[in-house]
């Protein structure tokens, strides 16, 4: 199976910043790759598929880029309703596999 | 709008069986795999398996296959997942998902709100 890696579990930052999450495959997924938000209520939602695609209805302030086997999400202009659990998933090959999050909180 | 209902919890007792369900709405149910994801705190999200409603089709984790059994009931759009043997490692919330595609990308566009299992005597 492909493992994925997101090495920091938790991430502080302020209103305003701009925040970066990163994530690691264990091998080439060549760009097959997804980012999901879970609020604190339990709702998942889909930000980005395929490395840099928007979902419809996702902020602006949300990017993704990456290739190879490392990926990243970048939140602009960080805002409230921002705090979240941040998960990446490969698309590549079954079986599907996901990180195992990035818990973003407020300073 | 697509829509997969839920229920919210379920408390059951170790070594039984649950049968968690995922009703679809806003789009034909055959046309799309269900899948099934896993979450546990501090675990991360778990891939289980999905199913194609048209033709009960499914695929599975390997780590799951003597765990979940994924079935359908075309007639009423909704998706079943089957837990057996329930211990505590089992404890989790559970969540249906619907794919979107283009060519061979395939991406969970739409979740349920997850149902929380708890297993405890």
């Amino acid at each position: 199976d492909i493992q994925m890696t997101q090495t920091s579990p938790s991430l502080s930052a302020s209103l305003g910043d701009r925040v970066t999450i990163s994530c690691r495959a264990s091998q080439d997924i060549s760009n097959y790759l997804n980012w999901y938000q879970q609020k604190p209520d339990g709702t998942v939602r889909l930000l980005i598929y395929y490395t840099s695609r928007f979902h419809s209805g996702v902020p602006s302030r949300f990017s993704g880029s990456g290739s190879g086997t490392d990926y990243s999400l970048t939140i602009s202009n960080l805002e409230q309703e921002d705090i979240a659990t941040y998960f990446c998933q490969q698309g590549h090959t079954l079986p599907w596999t996901f990180g195992g999050g990035t818990n973003l909180e407020i300073k | 709008q697509v829509q997969l209902q839920q229920p919210g919890a379920g408390l059951v007792k170790p070594g039984t069986s649950v049968k968690l369900s995922c009703k679809a709405s806003g789009y034909n149910f055959t046309s799309y795999w269900i899948n099934w994801v896993k979450l546990r705190p501090g675990q991360g999200l778990e891939w289980i398996g999905d199913i194609y409603p048209a033709s009960g089709s499914t695929n599975y984790n390997e780590k799951f296959k003597r765990k979940a059994t994924l079935t359908v009931d075309t007639s009423s759009s909704t998706a079943y997942m089957q837990l057996s043997s329930l211990a505590s490692e089992d404890s989790a919330l559970y969540y249906c998902a619907r794919p979107l595609y283009y060519y061979d990308v395939t991406w969970f566009a739409y979740w349920g709100q997850g149902t929380l299992v708890t297993v405890s005597a």
